[in-house]
């Protein structure tokens, strides 16, 4: 059984670009949630997917945007980089149901300059 | 949303007990309590869960209120591995986790 993997490790943009984080999800599961890790916080739920489709959005903005592939993969992406932007990007792969683990991936550190 | 309160910081001395306590005064009826810890330099790593019954796994034991408007994760027997911060989550409907602070555990060798 694989882990959950994501892509790149680290990333570096500057102001106004775009980036897309990818990640592979763990076998079995259908449902790939992202989140939002500022320094010194804890995550912050970006959205959810279920079976390649958006099921609930935390207090972000259209510009965080995401695809969720048939075989339950999963990319972020991220229009017109904001500095504050610059966080930990963590997604989470699991079955939908609210007793089900969430297992995480290690995620992708972005830094916007 | 549901929220869930705890303590900023607890220290333990290695091969000690850590008792870390949440309040979740708001729960409804079918949250469930999830437990995650998050090494350093790590995503967050699943440690626990319940509904109403005490929970016990390999790594933890759950004991959950009566009134389930608090529960505490009990780490039998600290190590220094077992340093990181330790996140009290209520799971609602659709399984989105919404993360406060979290306590941040230190083990004192």
């Amino acid at each position: 059984e694989t882990g959950v993997t994501q892509s790149p490790t680290h990333l570096i943009k500057t102001r106004g670009q775009q980036v897309t984080l990818r990640c592979s999800s763990q076998s079995g599961h259908n449902t790939v949630s992202w989140y939002q890790q500022a320094l010194g916080q804890g995550p912050q739920f970006i959205f959810q997917y279920y079976r390649e489709e958006e099921n609930g959005r935390g207090n972000f903005p259209p510009r965080f945007s995401g695809l969720q592939f048939p075989n339950y993969s999963s990319e972020l992406n991220v229009n017109a980089l904001e500095l504050d932007d610059s966080a930990l990007y963590l997604c989470a792969s699991s079955l939908l149901d609210r007793s089900e683990t969430q297992y995480f991936g290690p995620g992708t550190r972005l830094l916007v300059l | 949303d549901a929220k869930t309160t705890q303590p900023n910081s607890m220290e333990s001395n290695e091969e000690e007990p850590v008792h870390l306590p949440c309040n979740h005064s708001t729960i409804s009826g079918t949250d469930y309590i999830h437990w995650y810890r998050q090494l350093p330099s790590q995503g967050p790593e699943y440690v626990i869960h319940g509904l109403t019954s005490n929970v016990n796994n390999r790594m933890a034991s759950l004991a959950i209120a009566e009134d389930r408007k608090s529960s505490t994760l009990i780490l039998h027997r600290a190590t220094l591995r077992d340093a990181a911060v330790y996140y009290c989550i209520l799971n609602l409907a659709g399984n989105k986790l919404t993360f406060g602070g979290g306590t941040r555990v230190l083990v004192k060798p």
